[in-house]
C-alpha cells in the first residue's frame, strides 16, 4: 500500500523568501505524486502532478516539485513567496494499480510573515 | 468553471442523530469521493463511487454510509452520530482515472460537530 509523509507540520517564511516543503512516498514501483493546497475555509486545488517523464514539474501560481527516485521524494518548491501563499500544502501519492485512490498526507501549513 | 458543491458548510448534531452530507458536481464526472479531514491526519478517504448505484470502501468507512442514485449527486450517511465524527468533511469528484487526469475536484467542505 502507498503511503505519504509530510515531516513538516507547520513552516513559517518571510515574503519574498524562497519555500521548500518535503514530501516522502512510500510505494514499490513509480507511483503518481501530487501537490494539492488548500487555502483558508476552501477545498484542495491541485498545484502540480508527476506522472512520468521530466522529473521536474512546473505548477500553478510559481510552484515546481522535483521527484527524485532515489529519495523517494517530491518536493514542493518556490523561489519567491507572496503573502498569499498562506495555506495548507498536501502531498497525494496515487497507485497504478488502483485508478482511484489516493493517499494524502498529514499536511504542511505554511505562514507567510511581512 | 468546474464546480462541487457542499450543501451545507456547517452542522451542529447530537449524538445518535442520523446526519446526511450532501455533494453535488456538475461536471459529470464518473468518480466521486468522501474524505475525512483532521489536524495531523491529512485526508482520509471513507467511501468512493465510481458509477451509479456503485460504491467502494476507503480506509475509515465504518460508521458511515453512502447513496449514490445520480450521477451529480453523493451522499455520505451518519446513521447514528458519535462525537468522535466532529471532522471536517470534503467531497470530490474526479473524471475517468487517476492515470488519465489526476485532478481531484473538492468541494469546500463541510465541518460537522456531534456533541
Amino acid at each position: 500500500a502507498q503511503s505519504v509523509t509530510q515531516p513538516d507540520i507547520h513552516i513559517t517564511v518571510s515574503e519574498g523568501a524562497s519555500l521548500e516543503l518535503r514530501c516522502n512516498y512510500s510505494y514499490g514501483a513509480t507511483p503518481y505524486l501530487f501537490w494539492y493546497v488548500q487555502s483558508p475555509g476552501q477545498g484542495l486545488q491541485l498545484l502540480l502532478k508527476y506522472f512520468s517523464g521530466d522529473t521536474l514539474v512546473q505548477g500553478i501560481k510559481g510552484f515546481e516539485a522535483e521527484f527524485k527516485r532515489s529519495q523517494s521524494s517530491f518536493n514542493l518548491r518556490k523561489p519567491s513567496v507572496h503573502w498569499s501563499d498562506a495555506a495548507e500544502y498536501f502531498c497525494a501519492v496515487g497507485s497504478r494499480s488502483n485508478d482511484y485512490k489516493l493517499s494524502f498526507g498529514a499536511g504542511t501549513t505554511v505562514t507567510v510573515r511581512a | 468553471d468546474v464546480k462541487v458543491t457542499q450543501s451545507s458548510r456547517y452542522l451542529v448534531k447530537r449524538t445518535g442523530e442520523k446526519v446526511f452530507l450532501e455533494c453535488v458536481q456538475d461536471m459529470d464526472h464518473e468518480n466521486m469521493f468522501w474524505y475525512r479531514q483532521d489536524p495531523g491526519l491529512g485526508l482520509r478517504l471513507i467511501y468512493f463511487s465510481y458509477d451509479v448505484k456503485m460504491k467502494e470502501k476507503g480506509d475509515i468507512p465504518e460508521g458511515y454510509s453512502v447513496s449514490r442514485e445520480k450521477k451529480e449527486r453523493f451522499s455520505l450517511i451518519l446513521e447514528s452520530a458519535s462525537t468522535n465524527q466532529t471532522s471536517m468533511y470534503l467531497c470530490a469528484s474526479l473524471r475517468n482515472r487517476i492515470a488519465n487526469t489526476g485532478e481531484l475536484f473538492f468541494g469546500e467542505g463541510s465541518r460537522l460537530t456531534v456533541l
